[in-house]
Formats: structure tokens, C-alpha cells, sequence
């Protein structure tokens, strides 16, 4: 079975600063690798997603994931977070048809 | 606008009386899933469904029912609600893994 752990429950950061959201999933085969961010109130929209390739994937306003096969891993990243990135972040693997297994969440707040 | 719509977006109810949450897409999208979200607990798949007419079991589907009969609508049914069914429920549609949810239906079954 598939499973997806996120490390971190909440995480609280001052603007400008750095972000990394470790998350791990364990699956032995082929797998789609997504993060979906989820603001206060709203649903799920996609943040970035990784199929095949390159295993450093960008997704929107300026995050990014790296894919490690070698360690489980598709971490999320952000050089530097405002204000409006607090939000709710769910890191999820899609590994055969059908399901989609989700992590816990982070939730992130950015103080101004 | 290409979009996932679910009804009603809020409902209390009482345990016991069967409750049916719509959820329809405009994508054309062959995949949909329901999904629960409790705190703490991310997002938990109830029924997904690949196509018109077939229907699989996601990882809490207890207490809880599914339809596929047009390939844009899948309602959840709740045959008999109860308390521990109150929680925040998205629909969702997929092209190739990617997911598109619905705004969501916040259920309260007192």
C-alpha cells in the first residue's frame, strides 16, 4: 500500500525567509508526485505535480519540488514566502490508477 | 470555465436521514474521487471511480455510497448519517493524475 508522510505539522516562518517542506512517500514502483496548496477557506489547487524527467520541477508563484528516488522524497521549496503563502500544503503520490494517497498537511503561516 | 461543482456547499442534518451530495464536472474528465478532510487527518479517499459504471472502494468508504451512471456526475449518498460523518467533503475530477477539486461540502450530522 501506498502511504505519504509529511514531516512537518506546522510551520510558522517570517516573511522573506526560506521554506522546505519535507515529505515522504513509500511505494516500490513508478509513481506521479504532486503538492496542493489549500489557502483558508478555499480547496485544493495544484501546486506543482512531477512525472518523469527532470526531477527538479517549478510549479506556481515560485515554488518548487525536487524528486529523490533514492530517498522517497519530493520536498517543497520556496527561496522566499510572503505573506499570502500561509496556507495548508498536502503532498500527494498518485501510484496506480485510481489512488491518490494524501499526507497529513503542513500548515504554513507567514508572519509580516 | 471548466470546473467541478458540488451541492449543497454547506448542510445540517440529523443522524439517520439520508442526505445525497452532487458533484458534477465539465471536463470530460473519465476519473473522479471523493475525499474527507478532518484535521489532522489530510484528505482521506471515500469511492473513486474510473469510469461510467465502475466504482472502487478508496480507504474509508464505511457508511457511505456511490454512482457513476453519466460519465460528469457522482453523487455520495449517505444511507444512514451519523455524527462521526460530519467533516469537510471534496469531489474531485483527474487527467492523468492531476486532480481538480470542487469547493468543497461542509457536513454536520448532529
Amino acid at each position: 500500500a501506498q502511504s505519504v508522510s509529511q514531516h512537518n505539522h506546522h510551520v510558522i516562518l517570517s516573511e522573506a525567509a526560506s521554506l522546505e517542506l519535507g515529505c515522504n512517500y513509500s511505494y516500490g514502483g513508478t509513481v506521479n508526485l504532486f503538492w496542493y496548496v489549500q489557502y483558508p477557506g478555499q480547496h485544493l489547487q495544484l501546486l506543482l505535480k512531477y512525472f518523469s524527467g527532470d526531477p527538479l520541477v517549478k510549479g506556481i508563484k515560485g515554488f518548487e519540488a525536487e524528486f529523490i528516488k533514492s530517498k522517497f522524497s519530493f520536498n517543497l521549496r520556496k527561496p522566499s514566502v510572503q505573506w499570502s503563502d500561509t496556507a495548508e500544503y498536502f503532498c500527494a503520490v498518485n501510484a496506480r490508477a485510481g489512488k491518490s494517497t494524501f499526507g497529513d498537511g503542513t500548515t504554513l503561516t507567514v508572519k509580516p | 470555465e471548466a470546473q467541478v461543482t458540488q451541492n449543497p456547499r454547506y448542510l445540517i442534518t440529523v443522524t439517520g436521514k439520508k442526505l445525497t451530495v452532487t458533484c458534477s464536472q465539465n471536463m470530460n474528465h473519465e476519473y473522479m474521487s471523493w475525499y474527507r478532510q478532518d484535521p489532522g487527518l489530510g484528505l482521506r479517499q471515500i469511492y473513486y471511480s474510473m469510469n461510467v459504471e465502475v466504482t472502487d472502494k478508496g480507504d474509508v468508504p464505511e457508511g457511505y455510497k456511490v454512482s457513476r451512471k453519466e460519465k460528469r456526475n457522482f453523487p455520495l449518498i449517505l444511507e444512514s448519517p451519523s455524527p462521526n460523518q460530519t467533516s469537510l467533503y471534496f469531489c474531485a475530477s483527474s487527467l492523468g493524475g492531476e486532480l481538480f477539486f470542487g469547493e468543497g461540502s461542509r457536513l454536520t450530522v448532529l
